[in-house]
């Protein structure tokens, strides 16, 4: 149990487009998710904390205009990078929490692979 | 804030000997929960091991155990009967429980582990 994917797994768009990735959790109703960036060989990042039906919880320094988060369902969250550039270039990963071990333990996704040409 | 460190950015161990990977955080707070993550080629992070503050006994999981010394706040895995598919980044993380359902998570930057047959 407690699965979470993400989709797409991969996504090359043009700068200026907008390119949306889903994260799912499949098993389990997620009170909370995650969305984090990272670079290579590096650690992963927060964005931003989202609770269904409200408003995402950005971190400090995270454009909230840029990257958009919606959590509309127990099951769905959507995370829109608008007007891409190459710097947005990073691997996306997606968690869900509220699994059945416990409401604490995050469940990752496999990630999404974002290249900006 | 929370903040965790591994100091060690690489290791390397011979497949079957024993490995030590260390973490130490800092913090104010007397709950928690810490975790060890490994992230393979494949960039899918994996839970490997928990352990929360409030117990004393150190967690095991098969091959992996961890080190809890919650005064000196040092947090360190080890891996017993190295093998080849242990190869991964590892990542120690800090949680703090906070009200509602917002766990997040503070990683360490991560530490490359290599296993040589």
């Amino acid at each position: 149990g407690a699965v979470v994917s993400q989709h797409p797994s991969r996504v090359i768009c043009k700068s200026g487009t907008s390119v949306k990735i889903e994260c799912r959790s499949l098993d389990f109703q997620a009170t909370t998710m995650f969305w984090y960036r990272q670079f290579p060989k590096q650690s992963l990042m927060l964005m931003a904390t989202s609770n269904e039906g409200s408003k995402a919880t950005y971190e400090q320094g995270v454009e909230k205009d840029k990257f958009l988060i919606n959590h509309a369902s127990l099951t769905l969250s959507t995370l829109t990078v608008t007007s891409a550039h190459p710097e947005d270039s990073s691997f996306y990963i997606c968690s869900a929490s509220g699994g059945p071990q416990s409401s604490y333990e995050q469940y990752f996704g496999p990630g999404t692979r974002l290249t900006v040409t | 804030a929370q903040t965790v460190t591994q100091s060690q950015p690489e290791m390397s161990v011979q497949e079957a000997e024993t490995v030590t990977l260390s973490c130490t955080y800092d913090t104010s707070e007397n709950n928690y929960y810490l975790f060890w993550y490994k992230q393979p080629p494949s960039r899918q992070m994996i839970l490997v091991i928990r352990q929360e503050a409030y117990k004393q006994q150190n967690a095991t999981e098969n091959r992996f155990s961890v080190n809890f010394q919650k005064a000196a706040k040092s947090f360190s895995l080890k891996i017993s009967d190295s093998q080849l598919g242990d190869t991964a980044m590892y990542f120690c993380a800090f949680m703090k429980p906070r009200g509602g359902s917002n766990y997040k998570l503070t990683f360490g930057k991560g530490t490359l582990l290599t296993v040589n047959p």
